[in-house]
Parts: C-alpha cells; sequence; structure tokens
C-alpha cells in the first residue's frame, strides 16, 4: 500500500498572496492530478502530469501553476489568492494515464483567503 | 464538456432498508466512457468504491451494486440494506480522453440511521 501526504492541512492567507500546497505520494505511481472543491459541488480538475517534469491544463487552471520536480511530489501554487477561492485542493495519483485507472488521494488542503 | 449529475444533497435512510442514489452522466467526446463510484466516508480520504468500464456490465463492492447503462447513460449506486456504516458521501465520476483525469459528480451524503 501507500499513501498521499498533503501538506499543509489547513492554509490561511491573504488576498492577493501567492500560496504554495504540497502533495507527496510513496506510490511509486506515474500520474498526479490537482482537483479543487468548492463547498456542495464536485471536485474540478486544476493540473495534472503524467510524468516527472510534465504539465497538463485541466479545466480550472488559470489563477494556479503547478510543478512536478520529482516523480513523488507535486505542488501546487495560488498565483493571488481571491476570495472567492476558499475550497478543499485534493490531490491524487494514479499508476498509468489509462482510462481505467483507479485514482488515489490525499485527505486535502483547506484554503482560507481573509 | 463533460458532465455528471447525481442525486443532490443528503439522504437519510434506516438501517436495514435499500438505498439508491441516481447517477446520469453526458459526455461529448467519447461515446463510452469509464463509469466510477467514489466514496468518502467520515475522517478519510476520498477512495474507490466501485469502476464499470464496459456499457451493459454491473460493478459491486461491500454489498453495493451499479450498472452502466449506455441507453439512459446512468449509473445508478444501489444497496438492498444498508448499515450504519455506510454512512459517507458518495461521488459518481466519468473517465474519458487519453489520460485518467475524472469529471465527478457533486456528491451525495447518506446518512444511515440506527
Amino acid at each position: 500500500g501507500g499513501i498521499i501526504t498533503q501538506t499543509p492541512k489547513f492554509l490561511i492567507g491573504q488576498e492577493g498572496q501567492k500560496l504554495t500546497l504540497k502533495c507527496q505520494q510513496n506510490f511509486n505511481h506515474d500520474t498526479m492530478y490537482w482537483y479543487r472543491q468548492d463547498s456542495g459541488k464536485g471536485l474540478r480538475l486544476i493540473y495534472y502530469s503524467i510524468t516527472e517534469n510534465d504539465l497538463q491544463k485541466g479545466d480550472l487552471s488559470e489563477g494556479y501553476d503547478a510543478s512536478r520536480e520529482k516523480k513523488s511530489s507535486f505542488s501546487l501554487t495560488v498565483t493571488s489568492a481571491q476570495k472567492n477561492e476558499m475550497a478543499v485542493f485534493l490531490c491524487a495519483s494514479s499508476s498509468d494515464w489509462g482510462r481505467a485507472e483507479t485514482l488515489y488521494f490525499g485527505s486535502g488542503t483547506r484554503l482560507t483567503v481573509l | 464538456g463533460d458532465s455528471v449529475t447525481q442525486t443532490e444533497g443528503q439522504v437519510t435512510v434506516s438501517e436495514s432498508k435499500s438505498l439508491i442514489i441516481n447517477c446520469t452522466y453526458s459526455t461529448t467526446s467519447i461515446a463510452y466512457p469509464n463509469l466510477f463510484w467514489y466514496v468518502r466516508y467520515p475522517g478519510e480520504g476520498l477512495q474507490l468504491l466501485l469502476k464499470v468500464i464496459t456499457a451493459g456490465q454491473k460493478g459491486s463492492s461491500r454489498g453495493f451494486e451499479a450498472t452502466y447503462n449506455k441507453e439512459t447513460t446512468s449509473f445508478h449506486l444501489q444497496k438492498a440494506s444498508v448499515q450504519e456504516s455506510d454512512s459517507a458521501v458518495y461521488y459518481c465520476a466519468l473517465g474519458e480522453g487519453f489520460a485518467s483525469a475524472l469529471t465527478f459528480g457533486s456528491g451525495t451524503k447518506v446518512i444511515v440511521l440506527p
């Protein structure tokens, strides 16, 4: 088995601030994802990466940057935090990028913007 | 684009009663997507409950079943007799295209009363 660790669990920032969320996985999975979940809504894809140093934009990538410098880690940067971005950010990984792969999720980072 | 619509909000059901969570999907880019149910138990991360990748097939796990119906574009989740431990948030999801990034529904919170 493996685990996905997201840090921090809670992140509080000021409007306009640049904020970074981190994700580590020890599954040795190739593909990693960042999703955002707003209260009462489904998950929306921000970025994904099919291998080290690869980045692919999801539907919600505007206002975010991502970095995959190592196979085991995937970070997400909110370039300028806005109040309407308060949400839970979920990191996930899968062993390949085939259509039927199971995603394994971390427990999330809850972002609050003051 | 793709979309997933599932039973909204919260469902309350008594222990030993049956449960059904409706899920319908729409996709513009592929005729037969892969379909998934994910679940988040209290205090835990999002995890796969079951998946079906072939139209007409049924998936099952932990007493839950879901049948991939391509005629009605539905993937309803059912359990004949729920237990308190089934209290959780359930998400229907669709996977298509050349990457396994998923499109999620908004989630259905299930509360099972003793």
